[in-house]
């Protein structure tokens, strides 16, 4: 019974360039959740997302992030131009069910992008 | 809006000896809390949440939290404290309409033996 699977687990890039992390929720989880995490911090919400749907994107940044989570396949998480602000590691969670808020997210181990 | 505080940074605790984690939270309708903890490199692990029902909640590898309303607390804690025990401790909230779970900024634990 695999669980959060994330991709690449570590990323590295050159300012400018494009980043895609990817995440596999557990199996029967439709939704996921993204969380950025910068070095001796917690975690910030970033988007949240259904099979299709982008439900809650308070977090994300206005410009060069984007997410999406298609019928088939992994979640996204794309930034563009990145920049060495960008670097962090993203972390990927994902629920069975949103309706029920008592329900706890399930975590991967996370993709570190660091931007050269 | 919903949110989390844990005050402390730090915490350093003697091998055997109890530890406590402090969270504090504020939410406008009844909160549904959750204590996580992360090792280096790694995500975080679920250890023990808070739906209703009895206000003392026990969890994973001898942890345990109690919830006080009206200090709006749900303290961690742990009557015994391991040198593995030592990593970040994150408390988070959810209440009713919000989709996302709200992180605290983490409580550094070490262990010494």
């Amino acid at each position: 019974n695999a669980g959060v699977m994330q991709n690449p687990r570590h990323l590295v890039r050159r300012r400018g360039q494009e980043a895609r992390l990817r995440c596999s929720p557990m199996k029967g989880h439709s939704h996921v959740y993204w969380y950025r995490q910068l070095p001796e911090e917690g975690l910030k919400f970033m988007v949240y997302l259904q099979k299709e749907n982008i439900i809650d994107e308070s977090g994300m940044p206005k410009e060069r992030f984007s997410a999406e989570f298609p019928k088939e396949g992994p979640s996204i998480l794309r930034i563009q131009q990145v920049v060495r602000g960008d670097s962090a590691a993203y972390f990927c969670a994902s629920s069975a069910t949103s309706g029920s808020r008592t329900g706890e997210l399930f975590f991967g181990e996370g993709s570190r992008l660091t931007v050269l | 809006a919903q949110s989390v505080a844990q005050p402390e940074d730090q915490v350093n605790v003697a091998e055997g000896n109890p530890l406590t984690v402090k969270c504090t939270y504020s939410v406008s309708g009844n909160p549904y809390l959750f204590w996580y903890v992360q090792y280096p490199n790694r995500g975080l692990q679920f250890l023990l949440k808070y739906i209703t029902g009895d206000n003392l909640v026990k969890g994973s590898y001898g942890f345990e939290a109690e919830f006080n309303k009206s200090q709006t607390s749900f303290h961690l804690k742990k009557p015994s404290a391991l040198v593995r025990d030592s990593a970040l401790y994150f408390c988070a909230v959810r209440d009713i309409g919000n989709n996302d779970m709200r992180f605290g900024a983490g409580t550094r634990l070490t262990v010494k033996p």
